[in-house]
């Protein structure tokens, strides 16, 4: 176990809808990292954020947007949704910000049918 | 040319082989190189990780970096069927000493018992 919770596990949705994905970072740690794996690309960073603000930002599309809260858990919205969404969603978070040991959740699989 | 490229295999040895992994990446700035494992349906889990040129070991599980090739390689000796995953290069502290984590696609990995 990495420490790092993520919710839902599962995720079943239909095109156009709108979707929030939850993350609890390790206890401790002020980075959370947002992923996204498909199939054919592989892990895709997405966005990152350290201590609630916005620190690097990856191949996010607009419909998606991220924020950290004041407790550290953090978000990942995902809107307008398309069947090319559907994937593997990951959070990992580290301690630093220039993560050289970053610990991944379990992930989030969204199906958009 | 992309940033990390990684064969994807699948990759098949036996039982107690010496397995040998690779990625090689375009991006001269990274300076620290990690290698996860990824089973099927959970999180990448932190095998190696490495700053700068060299090498580390850590039981059966030893991680290089050439810098000067761009090239990082994990070897894993007697290798067990447990280890049978998917292994992901990634690397970071690019350009800017950006923070973003850069992955590769990932290789199968089958041990045959």
């Amino acid at each position: 176990d990495s420490g790092v919770t993520q919710t839902p596990k599962h995720l079943i949705t239909a095109t156009g809808q709108r979707v929030t994905l939850r993350c609890s970072p390790r206890s401790g740690d002020l980075s959370v990292y947002w992923y996204q794996q498909s199939l054919d690309q592989g892990l895709q960073f997405l966005i990152q954020y350290y201590n609630g603000e916005e620190r690097a930002k990856g191949n996010i599309l607009e419909r998606f947007s991220a924020q950290q809260f004041p407790d550290l858990h953090s978000e990942l919205n995902l809107s307008s949704l398309e069947l090319g969404d559907s994937a593997l969603y990951f959070c990992a978070s580290s301690v630093v910000p220039a993560a050289t040991e970053a610990f991944f959740g379990q992930g989030t699989r969204l199906t958009v049918v | 040319q992309k940033e990390v490229e990684q064969d994807p295999g699948p990759l098949s040895v036996p039982e107690g082989a010496i397995v040998s992994l690779n990625c090689t990446y375009s991006n001269s700035a990274f300076q620290y190189f990690m290698w996860y494992r990824q089973y099927s349906r959970k999180g990448p889990e932190l095998l190696m990780y490495t700053y700068s040129s060299g090498n580390k070991e850590d039981g059966r599980f030893t991680a290089q970096v050439d810098k000067s090739s761009k090239y990082i390689s994990l070897f894993i000796r007697d290798s067990q069927p447990s280890d049978s995953a998917t292994y992901l290069c990634a690397m970071g502290g690019g350009v800017n000493r950006d923070d973003k984590i850069i992955f590769g696609k990932g290789t199968r990995l089958h041990i045959l018992p």
